[in-house]
Parts: structure tokens; sequence; C-alpha cells
């Protein structure tokens, strides 16, 4: 069983704060990590795909980075506002895979 | 660009009946089409993976012939629960992906609830 998991499992955070969650994952036959953002009564909305250690990617107000050594990835949202309320999941694919495991996400509600 | 629809959103049947579930890809081809499954308070676990034209594969403890998935064409793939049991109860929501990239992004349908009465 492949374990993918995600802390914490929700957060409270004021409008205008940052925050950040993490995903951990096995860093053996890494391949790639992707990241989604997932509003209720909506499809999950892609928001990443990172391949490469020390990767960093960002989009808008939120930023990601890629540790496969140490076998993590954090998420990062900037100045937080109402609208990025959601689940963030992450999905980890491993070498010669072609499925995505998911972790449990994190549950982010921003308080106004 | 990059939608995925899924019909219907919600669906309530009774024991013993089946229920068909259609994942379409909006505006672009999919080679490859993606179930999943979501019970309360957990994770999204792939049931199956389906590329156009052939077998569907199916992942360990996934029954194939209660789960029948059918992916006919490049925009439209299938998921029957045949002989529906309360247990069959969940959350399914398909995802599709272009090309035959690993990499490449799945695109999510917005997800089927189905209770099974």
């Amino acid at each position: 069983i492949l374990n993918v998991e995600q802390s914490p499992q929700s957060l409270h955070v004021q409008e205008g704060d940052s925050t950040n969650f993490t995903c951990s994952f096995p860093s053996s036959n890494f391949y790639a990590l992707h990241w989604y953002r997932w509003e209720t009564a909506k499809s999950p909305e892609a928001l990443f795909v990172m391949t490469l250690n020390g990767d960093e990617k960002k989009k808008g107000r939120i930023s990601a980075t890629l540790n496969t050594k140490e076998g993590y990835s954090y998420l990062y949202i900037k100045g937080s506002q109402p609208e990025d309320s959601a689940t963030y999941l992450c999905a980890l694919i491993k070498a010669a895979g072609n499925k995505l495991t998911f972790g449990g996400g994190t549950r982010v509600l921003v308080k106004p | 660009g990059a939608v995925v629809s899924q019909h219907p959103s919600r669906v309530i049947c009774k024991s013993g009946t089946s229920v068909k579930i259609e994942c379409r890809s909006l505006d672009f081809q999919a080679t490859t089409m993606f179930w999943y499954r979501q019970f309360p308070k957990q994770s999204l676990m792939l049931m199956a993976t389906s590329n156009e034209g052939s077998k569907a594969t199916y992942e360990q403890g996934v029954e194939k012939d209660k789960f029948l998935i059918n992916h006919a064409s490049l925009t439209l793939s299938t998921l029957t629960v045949t002989s529906a049991h309360p247990e069959d109860s969940s959350f399914y929501i398909c995802s599709a992906r272009r090309s035959g990239g690993i990499t490449d992004t799945q695109y999510f349908g917005p997800g089927t609830r189905l209770t099974v009465l």
C-alpha cells in the first residue's frame, strides 16, 4: 500500500494571513506529484504537476515546492482569501506507474 | 478548456438494480479515462483505468463484473454498477487525460453521489 499523507487534515485561516500545509510520500521510485484544489460541488481543479527535486511552481497566490529525496511537498497560500476555501489534494505517481495515489486532503477554511 | 462532465450528479436506486454513470470530455479527446471512488472521510481511490477501444484495467479488489466500464469513444466512458447493494453507496468520480504522458494532467468531472436503498 502506498501511503500519501497530508497534514493537517483541516485548518482555519484568517483572511489576509498566509498558510502552508504538507504532502508526504515515499521517496523511492518517485515520478511525479500532482496538486489539486477541490471546492465543494465542483470538479477538482489541477494546480500543479511537479517532477523535479527542488521544483517550485506558482499560480497566483498559491505556490508549491517539492523535495523528492525526503518525500514531501509544501503548498503555500499567500494572503488567503475566502475563495481559497477548498480541499487541497496531492497525488503521487510512482515510476513506471500510471495511476494517481491520493492523499486524504487538507481542508482549508478562510474566515473573513 | 479541458472540461469533463459527469451524469447524473446524484442517483438513488433500489438494491438489485443497475446504475450507469457517464463521463464525457467536452472539449478534448481523452485517450485514457479513470474511475475513482470515495468513501466518507477517505481519499479518492482508483477503481479502474480505461483506454479507448480496449478493456479496462481494474485495481486489486475491484470486481470487474460488478463495475462494468466501457470506453467506446475518445470522449465518453461509462461506469455501470450492476446489481447495486447498499455497500456500493459512495461518491464516484471520473477523470480524463489527453495523451499518454503519465505526468499529464487528469481533468476531473464533478462526481456522482450514488445511494443504494
